[in-house]
């Protein structure tokens, strides 16, 4: 069975850009969550969606978004990107909401901001 | 946003010693889980605890529920080359769908 798969792998942007990335969970999987990860904050977690439904967030501010489509595959966006915005973002599929099921990690888009 | 206190940050061993790390929490989990995250790829997980008090193994892995629902620990028996990487604990709580995760352990073999 294939992992969770994220594009792009490595991406740059400049400040008061937008960015798109995705993420494709694993088959059978309805649950996708994002997550960030820098050096100085460690794991913190941006959302959740299950069946094209946003059901959790963390917190972070609006400019970071998602969603869901209905073949599962999930998509987060942040715009105006600010330099502290770099960082490693990690998707995480699961059979049903993370409440109550394990999460597999994809391997992560690195996003640096210029 | 919150997280669990994971220690030792990093840990500098030979190959073939063991290694134990640990997660405290403030706060009760009704689970905790371990991952290991390799240069560049995401976490991978190692061991789910369900139950308090509950120990379960992985190979060389072994990892404890606490009793008070508060703390977890990963031990790891004749560590390996391939068992260098960032460990980390994640916890969730009752009421609570997100995962919480600790500050990381990095672990590195001294040749």
């Amino acid at each position: 069975k294939a992992g969770v798969t994220q594009t792009p792998r490595y991406l740059i942007k400049t400040r008061g850009q937008q960015v798109t990335l995705s993420c494709s969970p694993i088959s059978g999987h309805r649950s996708v969550s994002w997550y960030q990860q820098t050096p100085g904050q460690g794991l913190q977690f941006l959302f959740e969606y299950f069946s094209e439904t946003q059901r959790n967030k963390g917190n972070f501010p609006g400019r970071f978004s998602g969603r869901q489509f209905s073949n599962s595959r999930s998509e987060m966006n942040v715009s105006t990107l600010e330099l502290g915005d770099s960082a490693l973002y990690l998707c995480a599929s699961s059979l049903g909401l993370a409440g109550g099921h394990e999460q597999f990690f994809g391997p992560g888009t690195r996003l640096t901001v210029l | 946003g919150q997280q669990l206190n994971q220690s030792p940050q990093s840990m500098f061993i030979q190959e073939g010693e063991d290694v134990s790390m640990n997660c405290t929490s403030s706060s009760i989990f009704n689970t905790w889980l371990w991952y290991k995250q390799d240069p560049g790829e995401g976490p991978v997980l190692l061991i789910a605890l369900y139950k308090a008090g509950e120990l379960t193994s992985n190979g060389r892995l072994t990892a404890q529920f606490g009793i008070t629902r508060k703390d977890s620990f990963l031990n790891i028996s004749a560590s390996i080359p391939s068992d260098v990487g960032i460990y980390f604990c994640a916890g969730r709580d009752f009421g609570n769908e997100k995962l919480t995760f600790g500050t990381g352990t990095r672990l590195t073999i001294i040749p």
